[in-house]
């Protein structure tokens, strides 16, 4: 089964600062795409970005990009330049890509971005 | 264009009672996912169809949990006898279901308080 982890509950950043949030996950088939969502206080679910377990490069999106260790299993999100409207839930999430295609998430990571 | 639509936004129920979920997803999706999140945790899964069909429902937690696509848009979720642990959002999501880069599309959940 996978599982992933979120180690940080919360964290608080000066607004411009970067900061990376942390993401490790288990499993044992070689094919799986990796996720990050943000999630509001409205309560939407907001795709930010993706990482595919062969892809050479990690993965970019804006201001938000992966940092992906593939012999560590590890999947950390850095967001650049941190804004006031980035304060947000943090869940990262894996997919399995042979098989049920679910998204199992991790327990997330609470940001909050100081002015 | 439209996103994926959950009715009602909020359910108000009594220990006991029936309810009825509806999901709309994207149109042209194929895949769709049932979600529930409890306040301050991640989304746990519960059911995914691809078509009409549920691929998978092993997250449903008990036979009072059921979910229906007959004609492999719409989506109900169905849950009889409900208790009070049974209070959640439940989320939907919907993806195009081609392959492990196939970002979930959340609708804005439906808040289900069982008194």
């Amino acid at each position: 089964a996978q599982k992933i982890t979120q180690t940080q509950p919360g964290m608080f950043v000066q607004e411009k600062e970067a900061v990376t949030l942390d993401c490790t996950y288990d499993t044992s088939d070689p094919s799986y795409g990796l996720f990050w969502y943000k999630q509001p206080s409205s309560g939407e679910m907001i795709f930010l970005i993706y990482q595919g377990s062969y892809d050479q490069q990690n993965a970019t999106e804006g201001r938000y990009s992966l940092n992906f260790q593939k012999a560590r299993k590890s999947a950390n999100l850095v967001i650049s330049a941190s804004q006031l409207g980035d304060s947000a839930m943090y869940f990262c999430a894996i997919l399995i890509i042979q098989g049920a295609q679910k998204l199992v998430f991790g327990q997330g990571t609470r940001l909050t971005i100081n002015p | 264009g439209a996103g994926v639509s959950q009715t009602p936004s909020n359910k108000v129920t009594e220990k006991g009672k029936y309810v009825e979920l509806r999901c709309d997803p994207i149109s042209g999706h194929t895949a769709l996912y049932w979600y529930r999140q409890s306040l301050g945790q991640g989304p746990e899964f519960l059911i995914y169809f691809q078509g009409t069909g549920a691929a998978d429902d092993s997250g449903l937690p008990n036979d009072r949990f059921f979910a229906v696509r007959p004609e492999g848009s719409v989506s109900t979720l169905k849950i009889q006898r409900t208790e009070r642990g049974d209070s959640a959002v439940y989320l939907c999501a919907s993806s195009t279901g081609q392959g492990g880069n196939s970002p979930l599309h959340f609708g804005n959940g439906t808040r289900l308080t069982v008194t």
